[in-house]
């Protein structure tokens, strides 16, 4: 089955620890992208990938790191979270203009 | 800047209560509009892309269109399994699947 895999898909943490999201997709798709969702904001953009080692910053950049070292993965990295960063984040993939997104993960930063 | 904006915020339907969401965008060199739909605890699944004014498509209940201003989502006869929130998206030229998304509308269809 085609799909956007996510882990984990809720985690809760304090301030300051470091984390990981990953995020694997089957499709063989060049671009990749994550996104947070909050309440009354719509989903916003964090990193893109276009193809392997070759990432971009969103429009919410800050407090995050990604990397592309294959193509199927995309790890989202939060070096240092804080109490800001708790949020829904999606990550999506797609070859042309329709986003298949992954389940979500939900983060709340104590 | 770039901006979407979905109204209502949230609709409340009776079954077969048929009405309209609305997308309004300012969006420069607007590539394409983007229908998502997204269920509680899931990511958002695409609906439709409308490219030009007065372009339609549909999908069961479903009819999205699309003015040089606004787009709509029409639902006619809806069921109480096309309760969701409902996601407009723009995609911007210049950016490669850069997609600006409203806030939603989050709607309930009650038997």
């Amino acid at each position: 089955e085609a799909q956007v895999t996510q882990n984990p898909r809720y985690l809760i943490t304090v301030t300051g620890k470091k984390l990981t999201v990953t995020c694997s997709q089957n499709m063989n798709h060049e671009y990749m992208s994550w996104y947070r969702q909050d309440p009354g904001l719509g989903l916003r953009q964090i990193y893109y990938s276009m193809n392997v080692e070759v990432t971009d910053k969103g429009d919410v950049p800050e407090g995050y790191k990604v990397s592309r070292k294959e193509k199927r993965n995309f790890p989202l990295i939060l070096e240092s979270p804080s109490p800001n960063q708790t949020s829904l984040y999606f990550c999506a993939s797609s070859s042309g203009a329709i986003m298949f997104f992954g389940p979500g993960t939900r983060l709340t930063v104590l | 800047e770039d901006q979407v904006t979905q109204s209502p915020e949230a609709l409340r339907l009776q079954e077969g209560e048929s009405s309209s969401l609305n997308c309004s965008y300012t969006v420069s060199g607007l590539r394409g509009l983007f229908w998502y739909r997204q269920d509680p605890g899931k990511g958002p699944e695409f609906l439709f892309t409308l490219y030009s004014a007065g372009e339609e498509k549909e999908k069961e209940r479903l009819k999205a269109t699309l003015t040089k201003k606004e787009s709509f989502l029409h639902i006619t006869a809806p069921k109480p399994e096309d309760s969701a929130t409902y996601l407009c998206a723009g995609q911007i030229s210049g950016g490669y699947n850069k997609l600006i998304f409203g806030a939603g509308t989050r709607l309930a269809v009650h038997p």
